[in-house]
């Protein structure tokens, strides 16, 4: 098992242009988290799957943004027409709750700069 | 969501035991107590949990007062590597506190 895995690890793009995150949770994980952090601040969750199923999207999750995971496996977090405010590190996390004493398990984040 | 409330930051001296406090005055019955930390330009990474015992494993010790309402992380013996902003989170994830909500925690920060 190697974890939580997200890529990239940096994204630098020009404001305007839309960009894509990959994460790939443990496999044996149903629950998949979106997550986004900026300098100083504790995570902010924005959206949550179960298996295939987005059960919830926090309002930080503006219209740009869309979050996918087919099949119930990997997950991709898209943000279109980037703005300056979208620069963070974005976190994924995987759990599951049969196994909540291993807790979540988190990537290392892709860190995007919008210049 | 319920809350926790940390204090900002906290010093130590390499290799002599940290007491990380968090208050959680409305935590409801079914809350356990989570604690994360994140090293620097990494994700959080799970320390420990409990509900109403105290636990032990490798990583740290988790001692909870009898009415719940606060909790200690203990780290027995800090390392230089145990620097890092530490998170207490309430979580329920059969509920609605299912997702963790973060503060903006504790830094620690051990001194050699």
């Amino acid at each position: 098992d190697t974890g939580v895995s997200q890529d990239p690890r940096h994204k630098i793009t020009k404001r305007g242009q839309n960009v894509t995150f990959r994460c790939d949770p443990i496999s044996e994980h149903n629950r998949l988290y979106w997550y986004r952090q900026t300098l100083g601040q504790g995570p902010e969750f924005l959206t949550y799957f179960q298996n295939e199923a987005q059960l919830e999207k926090s309002r930080l999750l503006s219209d740009r943004f869309s979050a996918e995971r087919p099949k119930g496996s990997f997950s991709t977090l898209e943000i279109q027409r980037t703005e300056q405010g979208d620069s963070a590190m974005y976190l994924c996390a995987s759990s599951n709750p049969d196994r909540e004493g291993y807790g979540y398990t988190f990537g290392s984040g892709t860190r995007l700069t919008v210049v | 969501d319920a809350k926790t409330t940390q204090p900002n930051s906290m010093e130590s001296n390499e290799e002599e035991p940290v007491h990380l406090p968090c208050n959680h005055s409305t935590i409801s019955g079914t809350d356990y107590i989570h604690w994360y930390r994140q090293l620097p330009s990494q994700g959080p990474e799970y320390v420990i949990h409990g509900l109403t015992s105290n636990v032990n494993n490798r990583m740290a010790s988790l001692a909870i007062a009898e009415d719940r309402k606060s909790s200690t992380l203990i780290l027995h013996r800090a390392t230089l590597r145990d620097a890092a902003v530490y998170y207490c989170i309430l979580n329920n994830s059969g509920g609605s506190n299912y997702k963790l909500t973060f503060g903006k925690g504790t830094l620690l920060t051990v001194n050699p």
